[in-house]
């Protein structure tokens, strides 16, 4: 079966300049989730998706960070502007049930 | 708050040296716990898994976990391991209600030949 898909793997941005990352579940998997990673931390939520509507998004930084996911298959994470302290790999997972979740490969975004 | 703490930021060990990964979650309710395993450029992938049931737990690659209520605990174990067992390790929770994962910090384990 084929695994989460997440493009593009590494982005450099300059401050202040906006960013879009892009996701596809594993097919058949209502729930999607992003997190962030910063070096030397664990993965941290940002939003989490049921189908196409939002199941928690309180750790989503609103005033610059938008996700979506249209028809409820694949996700777009978005900042806008970026700042310094937005440089980390940005996790995709899905989960089709049992709390289980499958992670992409991530994508390291570096902010300058 | 919901938090989990891994001990070991960095562990060095000799293959065939036996490993114990500290692992504690703050929640004292219902909880699933996980380890996930990060190879040097690869993706976070499950190792092990416990909802409920035996408390001792085995998942791949010669893994076990044991699941210590009383402690909060869920530490991680193996045997003997392998150059090949070089990775990062992430122990994370999923409180009752929420889907959300909650992660540690995780633990770089580096295995000498």
């Amino acid at each position: 079966e084929a695994g989460v898909a997440q493009s593009p793997r590494y982005k450099i941005i300059e401050k202040r300049q906006s960013v879009a990352f892009w996701c596809n579940p594993i097919s058949g998997h209502a729930t999607l989730y992003w997190y962030q990673q910063i070096l030397g931390q664990g993965p941290k939520l940002l939003i989490q998706f049921q189908n196409n509507g939002v199941v928690d998004d309180s750790q989503l930084p609103k005033d610059r960070f938008s996700a979506e996911r249209l028809k409820g298959v694949d996700s777009t994470l978005k900042i806008q502007p970026a700042k310094l302290e937005d440089s980390a790999v940005y996790l995709c997972a899905s989960g089709g049930g049992k709390n289980i979740q499958y992670f992409g490969a991530g994508t390291r975004l570096s902010v300058l | 708050a919901q938090s989990v703490s891994q001990h070991n930021h960095h562990v060095i060990l000799s293959e065939a040296a036996s490993l114990e990964l500290g692992c504690n979650y703050s929640y004292g309710g219902t909880v699933n716990l996980f380890w996930y395993v990060q190879y040097p450029g690869q993706h976070l992938q499950l190792l092990l898994k416990y909802f409920s049931g035996d408390p001792l737990v085995k998942g791949i690659k010669g893994f076990e976990a044991e699941f210590i209520k009383s402690k909060f605990s869920f530490n991680l174990r193996k045997p003997s391991v392998q150059w090949s067992d070089t990775a990062e390790y992430f122990c994370a929770v999923n409180y009752y209600g929420f889907q959300k994962l909650v992660f540690g910090t995780g633990t770089r384990l580096l295995v000498s030949p």
